[in-house]
């Protein structure tokens, strides 16, 4: 299977720490994106990185790719309170088919 | 820009009924996926739709089928509803491939 795994499971920090959820995956994509999801609603598209990426920024959020290492990382800096969620990374081989990993489910605490 | 509209957010259903599931996609996207998601299973890929073609199928019985039309919004179906259908079902649309994909609100199938 090529799903992601997100790790750690579950990540408890203050408002205003930074937080980092790390995704693996087994075999060669196109692309990976990251996701958040509150409380079993939609999913809300954070950030897309391409195979040929190493970083990319936006707003509080930076994503690195490793494709050697078939890892990502999300960082969230100065977290809010709002931050909490659940956040899924998704991986794209195959014409848009994407595989999941269980998620990382952050708690910021205000 | 509207964003991907599921309809509806919720339903309930009888076992052994079918349920029609509708999602219009972003203007202007040509792709359309859908995923169930179940606190079991994650989320797991159905199937994907790129101009009314499907290109990608998961590993869902074929109770599952889907279908798209030629202004890209989607509909998918389940016949004969099993207890194990409940779930969260979501649809994404994308541009074209290697492109963001964007979720709409779901629909949430309980299944009685």
């Amino acid at each position: 299977s090529q799903q992601g795994e997100e790790d750690p499971q579950a990540l408890s920090i203050q408002e205003g720490e930074n937080a980092t959820m790390n995704c693996s995956y087994k075999t060669s994509i196109n692309n990976l994106q990251w996701y958040r999801q509150n409380s079993g609603r939609g999913l809300v598209h954070l950030i897309l990185i391409r195979s040929n990426e190493r970083e990319k920024h936006s707003g509080r959020l930076r994503v690195t790719l490793d494709t050697s290492k078939k890892s990502s990382s999300l960082l969230i800096t100065a977290s809010r309170a709002a931050d909490t969620a659940s956040y899924f990374c998704a991986t794209d081989n195959n014409f848009n088919k994407f595989y999941f990993g269980s998620g990382t489910k952050l708690n910021v605490k205000p | 820009k509207a964003g991907v509209t599921q309809t509806p957010r919720y339903l309930i259903k009888t076992r052994g009924q079918q349920v029609t599931l509708s999602c219009s996609p972003i203007s202007g996207h040509r792709s359309v996926s859908w995923y169930q998601q179940t606190p079991g299973q994650g989320l797991q890929f159905l199937f994907e739709y790129f101009s009314e073609t499907q290109r990608n199928k998961g590993n869902f019985p074929g109770r599952f089928s889907g279908r798209q039309f030629s202004n890209s919004r989607s509909e998918m179906n389940v016949s004969t509803l099993e207890l194990g259908d409940s779930a969260l079902y979501l649809c994404a649309s994308s541009v074209s491939t290697n492109t963001e994909a964007f979720f709409g609100q779901g629909t949430r199938l309980t299944v009685v």
